[in-house]
């Protein structure tokens, strides 16, 4: 399983951060990746991060996109910054497939982060 | 950017008919390990998406054998031999070949 956690409401200029807490294996040996749906219901893939700790990101968000890894807690976090109010959005974390298929076989719930003063 | 085309973008189906989704990408989903890169995933009202197909053609585990994938290159389609009441939702294409994983903007399939 994984769950989302982090604040719902995010102030404009400020940094989202959501946390994915992965239950019932281990996190090690996968890619985790963060992808978002907005309002209008399409998806966008942020980026993911290996247990091992490489990352790869969308360059569309490259410049303001952070996903770190702890492997001692099970979790993988997401940081973007200056959020604007395109960046409301319903926030997916999600376990790759391993090698070689890669397709995305796990997802979170969702969390719902709307950027607004 | 690949970029992912779904058609229709609403499918209304009647119960125990068919129905078929196309997904079509802006470049070969053709890897050069010899694998086909489209995955469609299914996201049921109020619910996460869940993968359907990967590599084009095989079914994830756990998904019924009413739903088939085929094509290759840039054409690709989802078929489902009999559509049921869970069957409803948006159906995305999407492509794991290049990086930034993409998707199409989403068939929504509902009863008539």
């Amino acid at each position: 399983q994984l769950q989302e956690s982090g604040p719902g409401l995010v102030k404009p200029s400020e940094t989202l951060s959501l946390t994915c807490t992965v239950s019932g294996g281990s996190i090690g040996g996968y890619h985790w990746g963060w992808i978002r749906q907005c309002p209008g219901g399409g998806l966008e893939y942020i980026g993911n991060i290996h247990s091992g700790g490489n990352t790869d990101y969308n360059p569309s968000l490259k410049s303001r996109v952070s996903i770190s890894v702890d492997t001692s807690k099970n979790q993988f976090s997401l940081k973007l910054t200056s959020v604007t109010a395109t960046d409301t959005a319903l926030y997916y974390c999600a376990r790759h497939q391993a090698a070689p298929s890669y397709y995305l076989d796990y997802w979170g719930q969702g969390a719902l982060i709307t950027v607004s003063s | 950017d690949v970029a992912m085309t779904q058609s229709p973008v609403y499918l209304p189906v009647t119960p125990g008919e068919p129905a078929s989704i196309s997904c079509r990408s802006s470049q070969s989903l053709l890897h050069s390990n010899g694998n086909t890169y489209l995955e469609w995933y299914l996201q049921k009202p109020g619910q996460s998406p869940q993968v359907l197909i990967y590599f084009a053609s095989y079914r994830a585990s756990g998904v019924p054998d009413r739903f088939s994938g085929s094509g290759s290159g840039t054409d690709f389609t989802l078929k489902i031999s009999r559509v049921e009441a869970e069957d409803v939702g948006v159906y995305y294409c999407g492509q794991g070949v290049q990086s930034p994983r993409t998707f199409g903007q989403g068939t929504r399939v509902d009863f008539k």
